[in-house]
């Protein structure tokens, strides 16, 4: 299995400020995705991390709001832009291993 | 990719008696996996199934897949107030995107 460990579990953020979520695998995925899920909902995919290229947008998410890094096959990075209080989430991140889709306990961010 | 559709959307049983969940999906799969989510946490991989199998175990947890009727089922056995989670699938179809989408999910409440 892969052991996924995002940073910060939670933080409580201003109106119109940016919060970087870092995602560290412990092993080396081919996939890793973004999910958000807010408060009484399923989840929602953001994006497909791409290694050393654009990240790949489901629809209703844009780069501008949402930039993502991945510069190896054991890191990521997703920004939350410009937050407001509609962007009070859990953000997820997730990588496929081994066929299996692994998930860090996640990032709640609460926009004040 | 595709979404797996869980019914039912909540269950509410005691402590020591079983609980079976169920999943369809619309399209050919090859494999199909169930996620649990304690409230607020990230995703935990429960048990993946592939589409040659027709059952599978792991403790107590029992899995079936129907490629003929496009369905699946988790079944629980001698719940614990622990199980109290919520319980999604996700059919998984290779060719396409690695990406996972989710359901709104079983959410399963064990009394003790």
């Amino acid at each position: 299995s892969a052991v996924i460990s995002q940073k910060p579990s939670r933080d409580i953020c201003q109106r119109g400020t940016s919060l970087t979520i870092q995602c560290q695998v412990d092993s080396q995925v081919t996939m890793m995705f973004w999910y958000r899920q807010q408060p009484g909902q399923s989840l929602t995919l953001i994006a497909t991390a791409n290694q050393g290229s654009e990240a790949t947008y489901e629809s209703g998410f844009v780069i501008d709001k949402f930039p993502i890094s991945r510069p190896n096959l054991t890191f990521s990075t997703l920004t939350v832009s410009n937050m407001s209080p509609e962007d009070s989430s859990i953000y997820l991140c997730s990588g496929r291993y081994t066929g299996e889709l692994f998930f860090g306990e996640g990032s709640r961010l609460t926009v004040l | 990719s595709q979404q797996g559709e869980e019914d039912p959307q909540a269950l509410s049983i005691q402590e020591g008696e079983n609980a079976t969940m169920n999943c369809s999906y619309k399209t050919s799969i090859n494999n199909l996996q169930w996620y649990r989510q304690n409230s607020g946490r990230g995703l935990v991989h429960l048990i993946l199934i592939r589409s040659n199998e027709r059952e599978k175990h792991s403790g107590r947890l029992r899995v079936t897949l129907d490629t003929s009727k496009k369905s699946s089922s988790l079944l629980i056995t001698a719940s614990r107030a622990a199980d109290t989670a919520s319980y999604f699938c996700a059919p998984f179809s290779q060719g396409g995107s690695e990406k996972l989408v989710f359901g709104k999910g079983t959410k399963l409440t064990v009394n003790p």
